[in-house]
């Protein structure tokens, strides 16, 4: 049984561009959260997926965008990059929002 | 913000207990505390939770006082695998009533030595 993976496993881009992150979810599995985990601080959450539409949202601008398609798996937009938004980006899954969630092991984004 | 409060750092001998506390002295009734641990360059793996009964699995044990303002995770034998940072982390609750998303705070780096 795959765990939570998560494609690309890295990646760079330049500031001002767009970039699109991949995650599918543990097997039995419908929800969706993502986090943005700085160097040297603890995930931070972006927000939650469940049924296709999103169900919580942390304090992160409209730049950051998601979607869940039909299959549970979900991607992570964030629009006019900045040199800030270079982390790694964590996607985890569970059965609904009450379980524990397990997570992906990221996705490392660098903005130059 | 975080609703938790973790020493940034502890230390351990391999094959002795690790103790890791935590305070949480403004959880409600109905929210659980979780555990998750992260090792370097990996993504958070789950450990345990509990709501206020003593939770023991495969991986570790989890005190949690009567009063609920806090709480210690038991690695009883720490192997040099076990060197991560540790998160407590409190459930907040969500719309819909359901468990909400997890706060994550700086947690405690755990370095167990040979």
């Amino acid at each position: 049984d795959a765990g939570v993976t998560q494609s690309p496993t890295h990646l760079i881009k330049t500031r001002g561009q767009q970039v699109t992150l991949r995650c599918s979810p543990k097997s039995g599995h419908d929800t969706v959260s993502w986090y943005q985990q700085a160097l040297g601080q603890g995930p931070q959450f972006i927000f939650q997926y469940y049924e296709e539409e999103e169900r919580q949202r942390g304090n992160f601008p409209d730049r950051f965008s998601g979607h869940q398609f039909p299959n549970y798996s979900s991607e992570l937009n964030v629009n006019a990059l900045l040199l800030g938004d270079s982390a790694l980006y964590l996607c985890a899954s569970s059965f609904d929002d009450y379980n524990e969630q397990f997570f992906g092991p990221g996705t490392r984004l660098t903005v130059l | 913000d975080a609703k938790t409060t973790q020493p940034p750092s502890m230390d351990c001998a391999e094959g002795r207990a690790a103790n890791l506390p935590c305070n949480h002295s403004t959880i409600s009734g109905n929210e659980y505390v979780y555990w998750y641990r992260q090792i370097h360059s990996q993504g958070p793996q789950y450990i345990i939770h509990g709501l206020k009964n003593n939770e023991t699995n495969e991986m570790a044990s989890l005190i949690i006082t009567e009063d609920r303002k806090s709480s210690t995770l038991i690695l009883p034998h720490a192997t040099l695998r076990d060197t991560a940072v540790y998160y407590c982390i409190v459930r907040v609750p969500n719309y819909g009533g359901s468990q909400g998303n997890l706060i994550f705070g700086k947690g405690t780096k755990l370095s167990v030595k040979p």
